[in-house]
């Protein structure tokens, strides 16, 4: 069964810490994205990449990084994490040319 | 960006009833994606639509495509306890851009 993995489904933190939330794919997919879910706002599209070492910003960038050295696996980093950036966050990953995404199962980040 | 719109917000719904919620956007959209979430879980992908008019099915879940482009339709008869989750639409004004996702309506089935 194809998945994307995400390494933690619950995380808390304290405001200011680096944060590194990781998702693995197992489909060879190219194209991988992050996504923070909060309620009434649906998912908003923080970074994407397209291939190894590639990456664009998506809406909401700020406060944000990214990283992909290898294909199956993309990194979102929080260098300084604040209380606003509690949320849930989604990796998904998708080939070029066909539609709906393959999402993991989510990482709810509380920063304190 | 572009934003989509999904009505009903959340509802409240009798087990065996019917169930209609729709998405509409400002922008033409060549194809259309509606997704349900499962408390605790990511999306899943219910059903993918692209062509104007296009109705498509997927068990008791039926969708879609509007005919001016803007707009897309979930049904879902006979709802279960099963069914309860969130529902988003996505929307894809071209081939290859990423696509854009609706706020969801947040479906509960009372038994």
């Amino acid at each position: 069964d194809v998945k994307v993995t995400q390494s933690s489904r619950y995380l808390v933190k304290r405001t200011g810490e680096k944060v590194f939330l990781e998702c693995v794919q197992d489909m060879d997919h190219e194209n991988m994205f992050w996504y923070r879910q909060d309620p009434g706002l649906g998912l908003r599209l923080i970074y994407f990449s397209y291939d190894v070492k590639m990456k664009e910003k998506g809406d909401i960038p700020e406060g944000y990084s990214v990283s992909r050295e290898k294909k199956e696996r993309f990194s979102l980093i929080l260098e300084s994490a604040s209380t606003n950036q509690t949320s849930m966050y989604l990796c998904a990953s998708t080939v070029t040319g066909v539609y709906g995404y393959t999402f993991g199962s989510g990482t709810r980040l509380t920063v304190v | 960006g572009q934003q989509l719109n999904q009505s009903p917000q959340s509802m409240f719904i009798q087990e065996g009833e019917d169930v209609s919620m729709n998405c509409t956007s400002s922008s033409i959209f060549n194809t259309w994606l509606w997704y349900k979430q499962d408390p605790g879980e990511g999306p899943v992908l219910l059903i993918a639509l692209y062509k104007a008019g296009e109705l498509t099915s997927n068990g008791r879940l039926t969708a879609q495509f509007g005919i001016t482009r803007k707009d897309s339709f979930l049904n879902i008869s006979a709802s279960i306890p099963s069914d309860v989750g969130i529902y988003f639409c996505a929307g894809q004004l071209y081939y290859g851009q990423n696509f854009v996702f609706g706020p969801g309506t947040r479906l509960s089935v009372l038994p």
